[in-house]
């Protein structure tokens, strides 16, 4: 079983829309969990980091985690063509807390 | 505010060549340092971090190495580039923070081997 997993995509939603991504972990303990935006030929750049159970809102994102679970989302509201790119999720695991572990990630793209 | 460098940005070496990329840190003391590959289309693969000077882990064995000789500096090296070590090399940094290590990263050396 992969540490953390994701939906590799493409994931297609109308400009406006909410897109909803999403990831599972199988450090059961795992502390804290990232999301990054990379745009193609670019490095990641973190969007939203949550730590606790339940929802954490940053302007159009939304995290949510339910470690009961083992399962971290990502929404986005009203979908623009700028975030189209890939997304990835990323679990800093209990067994080593100075790892970061990340998803294949899921490429998103917002039709107009 | 913290910053990360690292080069050269863009690399073509022959098969069997030695690599070495270099990544700097400022603005920070005492990160941690990672070295992530990305392949063409795919997810970010950790290869080596490090928690202090001359402390690396590695997570994947293959025919690189890294090493941290300086606080602020990460350095990968391989002997012979074999055509699989081709793909987009990341460093990162994060804060000593336990359990929230948002980790940020530098621009990236996409790497060919030929």
């Amino acid at each position: 079983q992969k540490e953390v997993e994701q939906n590799s995509g493409p994931l297609s939603v109308p400009e406006g829309a909410i897109a909803s991504l999403n990831c599972t972990y199988s450090d059961r303990v795992s502390q804290s969990f990232f999301w990054y935006r990379q745009y193609s030929g670019k490095s990641p750049e973190l969007i939203m980091s949550i730590y606790s159970n339940g929802d954490k809102e940053d302007g159009r994102f939304t995290a949510q985690l339910n470690k009961a679970s083992q399962y971290v989302s990502l929404l986005i509201r009203d979908s623009q063509p700028s975030d189209s790119a890939t997304y990835l999720c990323a679990v800093n695991p209990y067994s080593s807390a100075s790892k970061i572990i990340f998803g294949s990630g899921t490429r998103l793209s917002i039709r107009p | 505010s913290q910053t990360i460098h690292q080069w050269p940005a863009t690399l073509v070496q022959p098969v069997g060549s030695p690599l070495s990329l270099e990544c700097t840190v400022e603005g920070t003391s005492n990160p941690n340092l990672y070295w992530y590959r990305q392949a063409a289309g795919r997810g970010l693969q950790l290869l080596f971090y490090s928690v202090g000077i001359g402390q690396i882990s590695s997570e994947v064995p293959q025919n690189l190495s890294a090493s941290r000789p300086q606080d602020r500096q990460f350095i990968l090296s391989s002997k012979k580039l074999l055509l699989s070590d081709s793909g987009f090399y990341l460093c990162a940094w994060s804060v000593k923070t336990y359990g929230a290590e948002e980790a940020f990263f530098g621009q990236g050396t996409r790497l060919t081997v030929v």
